[in-house]
């Protein structure tokens, strides 16, 4: 059980579209969902917590209006990347949160911005 | 501040056995996971310590001693398939997980 998925797991887009990151979480409900993102050879950075029904917080550092969040069930938390850039290029994680312990993760989306 | 450390990269033996040390400084403890990232994937979970002592499970094995702030993860009988970022992660106060920057492990044959 608690299976993540995330779609699509590769995306190339143009400079300045935008791009929508979904995560489900499968044979579970997840009332707080997390997105990451990850440069190469770098730890996970958090970059915001999503609980469902409410606005997510964001991470220091991280524009919310650019890296739009939502949370609209309990099974599902999307990302949107608005007027992507090439420096937005990154692996993009999400991850649901079991109760209030193990975080379970998704497979990733690897974003290139061209 | 909250602070995490493992070292950067270690080299192993297959067939050997490797522990990767993780020292941590965080506003809080709800527990200590370890995570596996094979290059280009997302972390997939080892291990959970809430308590001290040692948790086995297979080959991997992990440790806690809260009142020093140390874990570390057991890696025994070492397999190609072992090569892979270890992550150190702690759950603070607020049950936020604070992330180790990870610990690059290198299968030698």
């Amino acid at each position: 059980g608690a299976v993540v998925s995330q779609h699509p797991s590769w995306v190339i887009c143009k400079s300045g579209t935008s791009v929508k990151i979904e995560c489900r979480s499968l044979d579970f409900q997840a009332t707080t969902m997390f997105w990451y993102r990850q440069f190469p050879k770098q730890s996970l950075m958090l970059m915001a917590t999503s609980n469902e029904g409410s606005k997510a917080t964001y991470e220091q550092g991280v524009e919310k209006d650019k890296f739009l969040i939502n949370h609209a069930s309990l099974t599902l938390s999307t990302l949107t990347v608005t007027s992507a850039h090439p420096e937005d290029s990154s692996f993009y994680i999400c991850s649901a949160r079991v109760g209030d312990r193990e975080q379970y993760f998704g497979p990733g989306t690897r974003l290139t911005v061209t | 501040g909250q602070n995490i450390d493992q070292p950067t990269e270690m080299t192993a033996t297959e067939g050997a056995i490797v522990q990767i040390n993780c020292t941590y400084q965080t506003s809080g403890f709800n527990g200590l996971f370890w995570y596996q990232q094979h290059a280009g994937e997302a972390p997939t979970f080892l291990s959970y310590n809430v308590l001290d002592g040692l948790e086995e499970k297979g080959r991997f094995s992990s440790f806690l001693s809260r009142s020093k702030g140390y874990s570390y993860l057991l890696l025994k009988e070492l397999q190609m398939k072992d090569s892979a970022s270890y992550l150190c992660a702690v759950l603070d106060s607020n049950y936020q997980l604070i992330w180790g920057a990870g610990t690059k492990l290198i299968i030698k044959p």
